[in-house]
């Protein structure tokens, strides 16, 4: 399964966007981009998938580039309540999670 | 409607004893996922039912491991002969479809602490 890079962490202001980035250079044809959170103490929550093209929820935008190499999600004004570990998986059969990006958001 | 939900919360055992955990997906979801989290680790993929079947069995980390789903519906993760290592949070997710076309809702977890 193809696998996806993050850093290890970011900070950001509050009522502040956020671009949190992901590579994933190896990704397949038929691979979707999914985002997933988990905040301390409970288990992941899904956030937005795509395929190739942008996506909008009420929750985040995930920008994907033209080569499908890399995505973004984008949280358009950060809350404390979105401080968590937000992880960049490939949809496959199977669900690789990494270790994600710690998202702190500061007051 | 009601959520995925697991059982025990939390789990306390002897080092060599059996454990089973249990997990109760949204109805209606045919795709069942089991992953283990280590204290301060990224989510560890352990195994998924499509049914009642579970194509891949590699990830499960030893033949002490092992998990099944009747009825389409409640999935048993057992662990025998439980060693130290074993100790952590293990999460089931479900899903209305495979191949990452759908979300997947997980639930609380169960705690297993093996001492």
């Amino acid at each position: 399964d193809a696998k996806t890079t993050q850093p290890n962490s970011m900070e950001s202001n509050e009522e502040e966007p956020v671009h949190l980035p992901c590579n994933h250079s190896t990704i397949s044809g038929t691979d979707y981009i999914h985002w997933y959170r988990q905040l301390p103490s409970q288990g992941p929550e899904y956030v937005i998938h795509g395929l190739t093209s942008n996506v909008n929820n009420r929750m985040a935008s995930l920008a994907i580039a033209e080569d499908r190499k890399s995505s973004t999600l984008i949280l358009h004004r950060a809350t404390l309540r979105d401080a968590a570990v937000y992880y960049c998986i490939l949809g496959g059969n199977q669900f690789y999670f990494g270790t994600g990006t710690s998202l702190t958001v500061i007051p | 409607g009601a959520g995925v939900s697991q059982s025990p919360s939390n789990k306390v055992t002897e080092k060599g004893k059996d454990v089973e955990l249990r997990c109760d997906p949204i109805s209606g979801h045919t795709a069942l996922y089991w992953y283990r989290q280590s204290l301060g680790q990224g989510l560890e993929f352990l195994i998924y039912f499509q049914g009642n079947s579970a194509p891949d069995k590699s990830g499960l980390p030893s033949d002490r491991f092992s998990a099944e789903r009747t009825g389409g519906s409640v999935s048993t993760l057992t662990i025998q002969r439980t060693q130290q290592e074993d100790s952590a949070v293990y999460l089931c997710a479900s899903s209305s479809l495979l191949r990452g076309l759908s979300e997947q809702y997980f639930g609380p977890g169960t705690r297993l602490t093996v001492t």
